[in-house]
């Protein structure tokens, strides 16, 4: 069984750009996690998606937002990109509601901006 | 916020010595996890424990849960090269609309 496949894996934008990452999870698989890493503040809880309606919403700005798509594929995106946004950005799937049981990670889409 | 606090940040040790890590946190939950990572990698889960269990064991790993005094303790036996990672609890807080919570981490070094 594939497990969950994130992409990219690394890019680079600069600031007042937006970017758009993606998580394929793994199949049979219905809730997407997002998680946004950086060496100050650790895992951060960014939202939860589940059967395509958002669950949960960690406390970020309005800049963040994403999506789940009927696949339960699912889509984050970070407009107007600040030097802080530089982070290792984590996606997790799982069966049930993301709190039920283990999370399956993928590898991450590490973003920096310039 | 952080709900989970793990202790040590960081922990050094030699091959074939155990590794302890603790976990504190600060509201009630149904249950708390353990994970690890790799550099830069992903989390792998570990093990799960709830609420009303005490102790659970998976190989040469062993997790503690205390809820009176809300800590956690993992517990890496005949600790091998390999385990170098940083090691993670995680909270589901008994609260409706909360996710898993994640601490910052213990980052553990065995060297050979």
């Amino acid at each position: 069984k594939a497990g969950v496949t994130q992409t990219p894996r690394y890019l680079i934008k600069t600031r007042g750009q937006q970017v758009t990452l993606s998580c394929s999870p793994i199949s049979g698989h219905r809730s997407v996690s997002w998680y946004q890493q950086t060496p100050g503040q650790g895992l951060q809880f960014l939202f939860e998606y589940f059967s395509e309606t958002q669950r949960n919403k960690g406390n970020f700005p309005g800049r963040f937002s994403g999506r789940q798509f009927s696949n339960s594929r699912s889509e984050m995106n970070v407009s107007t990109l600040e030097l802080g946004d530089s982070a290792l950005y984590l996606c997790a799937s799982s069966t049930g509601l993301a709190t039920s049981g283990e999370l399956f990670f993928g590898e991450g889409s590490r973003l920096t901006v310039l | 916020s952080q709900q989970g606090e793990e202790d040590p940040q960081a922990l050094s040790i030699q091959e074939g010595e155990n590794a302890t890590m603790n976990c504190s946190y600060k509201t009630s939950i149904n249950n708390l996890q353990w994970y690890r990572q790799n550099s830069g990698r992903g989390l792998v889960h570990l093990i799960l424990i709830r609420s009303n269990e005490r102790e659970k064991h998976s190989g040469r790993l062993r997790v503690t849960l205390d809820t009176s005094k809300k800590s956690s303790s993992l517990l890496i036996t005949a600790s091998r090269a390999a385990d170098t990672a940083s090691y993670f609890c995680a909270t589901d807080p008994n609260q409706a609309g909360t996710a898993l919570i994640f601490g910052k981490g213990t980052t553990l070094s065995v060297s050979s």
